[in-house]
Parts: structure tokens; sequence; C-alpha cells
């Protein structure tokens, strides 16, 4: 069974860009979950997204955008890149339901803004 | 808000010996998920263990165990006979009750652990 996985591996941007990351879960689940890690700040909660609604959101600006399409696979944007947008963006994809409904997480893509 | 600490920010341990991470959270949720990760340098973060509140029995998994102690907010991690491969950052990580739906992970700032062969 593929694992969660996450496109493109790297990117350079520059500042003032917009750039659109893509997740593809794993098959069966529903629901996808978005974080960045950044040395400073952690791992903190982007947004989720389940049956291609957003079902919870984290505490960022308004820059920060994603959709889920009808296969569960799911992208997030940013516009207007700044410096602080440099991080790792990681995916999450798990089941929904009492259980073994864990996240598993891909790769991440590693945002570089110039 | 929920809140999750980890008050080691580097451990290291000699090779076959046992290491225990620390981890306190703060939630008024009494059903809850606790969770610790793994983030070797590879980048992907690999679920270790998990734990749900309403269970008593404290969670293990071959080598690696927890500590659940629900009245203290405490969750550590033992990790028995280290193996270099092992060495990572560990992060521990909180979700709430299933009846509210999301998956949204609250995690801890992640304790490195150093295997010394």
């Amino acid at each position: 069974k593929a694992g969660v996985t996450q496109t493109p591996r790297y990117l350079i941007k520059t500042r003032g860009q917009q750039v659109t990351l893509s997740c593809s879960p794993i098959s069966g689940h529903r629901s996808v979950s978005w974080y960045q890690q950044t040395p400073g700040q952690g791992l903190q909660f982007l947004f989720e997204y389940f049956s291609e609604t957003q079902r919870n959101k984290g505490n960022f600006p308004g820059r920060f955008s994603g959709r889920q399409f009808s296969n569960s696979r799911s992208e997030m944007n940013v516009s207007t890149l700044e410096l602080g947008d440099s991080a790792l963006y990681l995916c999450a994809s798990s089941l929904v339901g009492q259980g073994r409904n864990e996240a598993f997480f891909g790769q991440g893509t590693r945002l570089t803004v110039v | 808000a929920q809140t999750v600490t980890q008050s080691q920010p580097e451990m290291s341990v000699q090779e076959a010996e046992t290491v225990t991470l620390s981890c306190t959270y703060d939630t008024s949720e009494s059903d809850y998920y606790l969770f610790w990760y793994k983030q070797p340098p590879s980048r992907q973060m690999i679920l270790v263990i998990r734990q749900e509140a309403y269970k008593q029995q404290n969670a293990t998994e071959n080598r690696f165990s927890v500590n659940f102690q629900k009245a203290a907010k405490s969750f550590s991690l033992k990790i028995s006979d280290s193996q270099l491969g092992d060495a990572a950052m560990y992060f521990c990580a909180y979700r709430g009750p299933y009846a509210q739906g999301a998956q949204k992970l609250v995690f801890g700032q992640g304790t490195r652990l150093t295997i010394n062969p």
C-alpha cells in the first residue's frame, strides 16, 4: 500500500511569488491535514480537509489556503510569499472514525523563499 | 487551548541501554489520544506508539512503551535496548476527542535523541 506522497520534495521561490504544494493520501484515507515545521515555531497545524471541506484551521494568515479534491488529494497554496514562509510543509492523512485513525505523514516539501 | 510540553531538548543514551523521554500536556477533555512520533534525518514523521486516554493500560510496541499518567497529564516514552537506528527527533502529540471529528495534532517542541555506540 503506497504511503502519503507529497510533491515536489524541494522548492525554491522568490519573495512575492505564490506556490502550490500537493499531497496524495493513502488510499482510503479521506482526511488530509497540513503542518508547517520551522526551527523556531516547531510543528504548527495549518488546516484539515475531509470530504472536500475544510474542517479545522490553524492560526495562519489568509495567504495560506488549501483545497481537497473528490479523490481526497489535497493542495495547499501560499500567496505573496515571505521569507518567513521558508519551512518544511508536512501533509498527513488518516481514516476517520473510532479505532486506529492515527495520522500518517508524507516526506514533506522543503520550501525555501529567497 | 491544548498544549504539549517536552522539557528535554536533547537526550543521549548508550547503545543497548534504556532511555525515557518526558512529555506533559494540558487539556480539559477527558477523552483524547496521545502519540509519539519519530522524525529521523529523512524528515518523514513515523508513528512510534499511540495511547487512548480511556485505556488505563500503558501501550507497548516492541522496545517502545509509554507511562501514561492521566491525572498528572504525563505521557513519557521508554525506549529499551536502544539501537543506532533510534537516533532521531521525537515528538509527543495530542489529539482531541473522536467526537469532535477533527484530526488536528498538537505537537511538543521535540527531543533530539542521540545514540552513542
